[in-house]
């Protein structure tokens, strides 16, 4: 089956820099990449996402990029500010498995003032 | 328009103990799941629900049993529970339409 690995566990950055996680996925056959962030005592919330057809998507702040070669995808957060402190999860799904997300563990990101 | 809803939010029990968890959503979703959370593992899939009347394992449904009740409802039983059910759950659910999955609060479990 697919396997997710995510990295950093914990990531720690000043207010207005930049944050980026990296997610490695197993199976080819993947080709839907969904990021979601979890604030604390809350359930997940879809972010950003992106398709094996597409190498880069953004939305505002929030980039991520895909490189199916190698299978490995990133969240870039620019300008970070203390309210993106959350924990952020990659997933990966395979085509004939609709619905059935592969989560990666979750990266703890703390942005300090 | 709540989304969906977990209940209890909270719940402790003994090993051995049975016990439900209930889930309900609002927006006419088609299908439904149930994930747990634990540290450092992320989100694992436990059942989930195609459409109203189906259901399907995951990738950790032993020790479970669900019930899709209706197209809002979707339950998930603990017939025995054990410490390794010492968890927090979530419920999700989308629609044909868009993959994008939506959570509920969630519910932390603790088997003594």
């Amino acid at each position: 089956g697919e396997n997710v690995e995510q990295h950093p566990s914990t990531l720690s950055v000043q207010e207005g820099d930049s944050a980026v996680i990296k997610c490695t996925y197993s199976d080819s056959a993947s080709n839907y990449f969904p990021w979601y962030k979890q604030e604390l005592g809350k359930g997940p919330q879809l972010i950003i996402d992106i398709r094996s057809n597409v190498g880069e998507k953004k939305d505002q702040r929030i980039a991520v990029t895909l490189n199916k070669t190698a299978k490995h995808f990133s969240l870039h957060i620019t300008e970070t500010q203390p309210e993106d402190s959350a924990v952020y999860f990659c997933a990966a799904r395979k085509a004939d498995s609709w619905g059935k997300l592969q989560f990666g563990a979750g990266t703890q990101v703390v942005v300090t003032p | 328009n709540a989304g969906v809803t977990q209940t209890p939010k909270f719940q402790v029990l003994k090993t051995g103990q049975s016990m439900t968890l209930q889930c309900a959503q609002d927006m006419n979703h088609n299908s439904m799941y149930w994930y747990r959370q634990d540290p450092g593992m992320g989100l694992r899939l436990i059942y989930y629900s195609a459409s109203e009347g189906t259901t399907d394992k995951g990738e950790v449904p032993n020790g479970y049993n669900v019930s899709r009740l209706n197209k809002r409802e979707f339950s998930l039983r603990l017939e025995s529970a054990a410490p390794s059910q010492t968890s927090v759950y979530f419920c999700a659910s989308n629609t044909g339409n868009n993959e994008k999955l939506f959570f509920g609060s969630g519910t932390q479990l603790s088997v003594l």
